[in-house]
């Protein structure tokens, strides 16, 4: 177990690119969240998998934003036409189903849009 | 709905002296509720969770917290502070079916020598 992987660690892009993001997570949890975190404040809900099921999104997740978890292992969460206000570090965690247990949380992906 | 207040968006202590940083959560059945520390650019670690069974729980590091139903606050307390405790910290509620975890907006801790 080697605990929640993201990649990349950082991405550069230039405003109007699409990018996309990729999480592993531990191999047998079967819930995945993306969290989104912007300087100086607590990570936001963006979307869960519960499998390959994508159970609930956020509004701030808007219609540039898409996310996919196949055969209910890795994740990828595509941006497209990347705004600056999409600047944050994008975190990806996984659970087991049972209640009480926590997430465990990769080391997220930096995006910088310029 | 759930939702997590973190009292003091930096706090500083000297090295040595008591760490107390203050959560209070809002939610309309029982949590559970965590702390989870976050170091500059890297993900965040659990540092201890309250699932409704003892309410004072013990963490990593000598953290501990405790859940207090009557003041809805679920603090985090740690006797002595060492300079490797300087990180920030944040506080998160789930409820039962743990569909998401909600966030405080974290507090900076720093360890002066």
């Amino acid at each position: 177990d080697t605990g929640v992987s993201q990649n990349p660690r950082h991405k550069i892009t230039k405003r109007g690119q699409n990018v996309t993001f990729r999480c592993d997570p531990i191999s047998e949890h079967n819930r995945l969240y993306w969290y989104r975190q912007t300087l100086g404040q607590g990570p936001e809900f963006l979307t869960y998998f519960q499998n390959e099921a994508q159970l609930e999104k956020s509004r701030l997740l808007s219609d540039r934003f898409s996310a996919e978890r196949p055969k209910g292992s890795f994740s990828t969460l595509e941006i497209q036409r990347t705004e600056q206000g999409d600047s944050a570090m994008y975190l990806c965690a996984s659970s087991l189903t049972r209640g009480g247990t926590e997430a465990f949380f990769g080391q997220g992906t930096r995006l910088t849009v310029v | 709905a759930q939702s997590v207040t973190q009292l003091g968006s930096h706090v500083s202590v000297s090295e040595g002296a008591l760490v107390l940083l203050r959560c209070n959560y809002s939610s309309s059945v029982p949590p559970y509720l965590f702390w989870y520390v976050q170091y500059p650019n890297q993900g965040l670690q659990l540092l201890l969770k309250y699932t409704s069974a003892a309410t004072l729980v013990k963490g990593i590091n000598g953290f501990e917290a405790e859940f207090k139903k009557s003041e809805t606050s679920f603090h985090l307390t740690k006797p002595s502070a060492h300079m490797s405790d300087a990180a920030e910290y944040f506080c998160a509620v789930a409820i039962y079916n743990f569909n998401k975890f909600y966030f405080g907006s974290g507090t900076k801790l720093n360890v002066k020598p």
